[in-house]
């Protein structure tokens, strides 16, 4: 079945150190792949997408990997603020013919001051 | 506004009750999605409409669930007949258009069935 998985359990980092979200997925063959970021009580919030043909895409201190043979996503926050406590999300879309985002359950991220 | 918005915010329904919950996409977003995202859980897809036209309806999980987006603008989410299971929140995003990949996400309708 197909299915994608992070880590379900949060990851607790020191401030100004780098965190590093996983998102794996099985059975799929992804278009592309996008990350956001949701607070309590809040909708997702985008924050960057990845093609299939792309290895890595960067934004200010947020960097995006993309390995198709490994079926992996890695996600990192570079000299990490407590403002960027939060829940990210990784989300796939299929081809392009369909536009519906799948998402994976989200990994809880807490920068301690 | 420059978002998009959803009302109500909160929503307590009995079970077997009727909802309807709405959403105001993004001025001239063409494309409009609602998920469903339960406790500890990432969205998961309902229904995706572009302008009027409903064009994937693969994720409502049963004929209780219907949406309408009538003039390709506002959208309503109506939950006939409510149960306990469809406790959630759902969630609309908006984008600008068939092609273009990001979603804006509404700020959700928490509904709880008792």
């Amino acid at each position: 079945s197909q299915k994608i998985e992070q880590n379900s359990e949060a990851l607790n980092i020191q401030e100004g150190k780098t965190a590093t979200l996983t998102c794996n997925y099985t059975n799929y063959s992804p278009a592309y792949l996008q990350w956001y970021r949701q607070d309590p009580g809040r909708g997702p919030v985008f924050l960057l997408l990845i093609r299939e043909n792309e290895k890595e895409k960067r934004k200010e201190r947020l960097k995006v990997t993309f390995d198709t043979t490994l079926k992996q996503s890695l996600f990192h926050i570079t000299a990490s603020q407590p403002a960027d406590s939060a829940t990210y999300l990784c989300a796939l879309r299929m081809d392009t013919g369909r536009r519906a985002l799948t998402f994976g359950s989200g990994t809880r991220l807490q920068v301690q001051p | 506004g420059a978002g998009v918005s959803q009302s109500p915010r909160y929503k307590v329904a009995k079970r077997g009750q009727d909802v309807a919950l709405r959403c105001d996409p993004i001025s001239g977003h063409v494309s409009l999605f609602w998920y469903q995202q339960a406790l500890g859980q990432g969205p998961e897809f309902l229904t995706y409409f572009q302008n009027e036209a409903q064009l994937d309806k693969s994720g409502l999980p049963s004929d209780r669930f219907f949406a309408e987006r009538p003039e390709g603008s506002v959208s309503t989410l109506k939950i006939q007949r409510t149960q306990q299971e469809d406790s959630a929140v759902y969630l609309c995003a908006s984008s600008r258009d068939s092609t273009y990949n990001e979603q804006f996400f509404g700020p959700g309708t928490r509904l709880t069935v008792l």
